[in-house]
C-alpha cells in the first residue's frame, strides 16, 4: 500500500505571506494522482488542487500551486497571500490510476496570523 | 445537486449500541468508500466498494460492516459500538480518473 508523509503538522503564516506544505509518498506505480484537500473548521474535505503524474507540468489553482518531482516522490504545496480564510488542516493524498482508493497524510495544520 | 448526503451529523451512542451512518450519491459513480478521522491519524480507509453488490475491506474495517444494494447508497453499520469508534466519518464518492467528493462528515462519540 502507498504511503503519504507529511511533515510539520502546524505552519503559522503571517496574512498575505507565502507558505509552503511539504508531502512525499512512496510508490512503484508510474500512473497516479496527488492531490490536496483542505479541512477547515466545517469539517467538510474541499479539494484544493490535483496534479496527474504523467503531466509534467506543475497544477496551479488560483492562489495555489504545487511543486511536483516525480523522481523524488514529492509534492509540495504552496500558499501564496494567505488569507484568514485559509486556515484549515490540509491533506495530501494519494490515488493509483488504477482504482479508486485514496491514500491520506496525517495532514498539516495551517494557521494564518492577522 | 446534492452530491454526497451522510446523515447524521452527530451521534452520541452508548457501548454495545448499534447503528448505521448513510451516505448517499446522485452522481452515478461507482466507487463508494468510508474513512475515519482521528487526531494526527489523517483519513484512513475502513471499507470500500467498487460497484453495486461489491464490497470489500480497507485498512481498520473491524467493528463495521457494509453492503452495496444500490450504486447510489452505501451504508456503513456499526453492530456494536466500542469507545475505540469515536471519531469523525466520512464517505466519498469517486468516479474514474476524479477526485474523491466527500460527505459533511459524521461526528460519533461513543460512552
Amino acid at each position: 500500500a502507498q504511503t503519504v508523509t507529511q511533515s510539520q503538522p502546524e505552519m503559522s503564516v503571517q496574512e498575505a505571506e507565502t507558505v509552503t506544505l511539504s508531502c512525499t509518498y512512496d510508490t512503484s506505480e508510474s500512473d497516479y494522482y496527488l492531490f490536496w484537500y483542505k479541512q477547515p473548521p466545517s469539517r467538510q474535505m474541499i479539494l484544493v488542487i490535483r496534479q496527474e503524474a504523467y503531466k509534467q507540468q506543475n497544477a496551479t489553482e488560483n492562489r495555489f500551486s504545487v511543486n511536483f518531482q516525480k523522481a523524488a516522490k514529492s509534492f509540495s504545496l504552496k500558499i501564496s497571500d494567505s488569507q484568514l480564510g485559509d486556515a484549515a488542516m490540509y491533506f495530501c493524498a494519494y490515488k493509483s490510476y488504477g482504482n479508486n482508493r485514496l491514500a491520506f497524510g496525517k495532514g498539516n495544520q495551517v494557521v494564518v496570523i492577522p | 445537486n446534492a452530491g454526497v448526503t451522510q446523515t447524521p451529523k452527530f451521534q452520541v451512542l452508548k457501548t454495545g449500541q448499534s447503528m448505521t451512518l448513510q451516505c448517499a450519491q446522485d452522481m452515478n459513480h461507482e466507487y463508494m468508500s468510508w474513512y475515519r478521522q482521528d487526531p494526527g491519524m489523517g483519513l484512513r480507509l475502513i471499507h470500500y466498494s467498487v460497484g453495486a453488490g461489491i464490497t470489500d475491506q480497507g485498512e481498520v474495517p473491524n467493528g463495521y460492516n457494509v453492503s452495496r444494494s444500490t450504486t447510489e447508497d452505501f451504508p456503513l453499520r456499526l453492530l456494536s459500538a466500542a469507545p475505540s469508534q469515536t471519531s469523525v466519518y466520512f464517505c466519498a464518492s469517486t468516479a474514474k480518473n476524479t477526485e474523491a467528493f466527500f460527505g459533511q462528515g459524521t461526528r460519533l462519540t461513543v460512552v
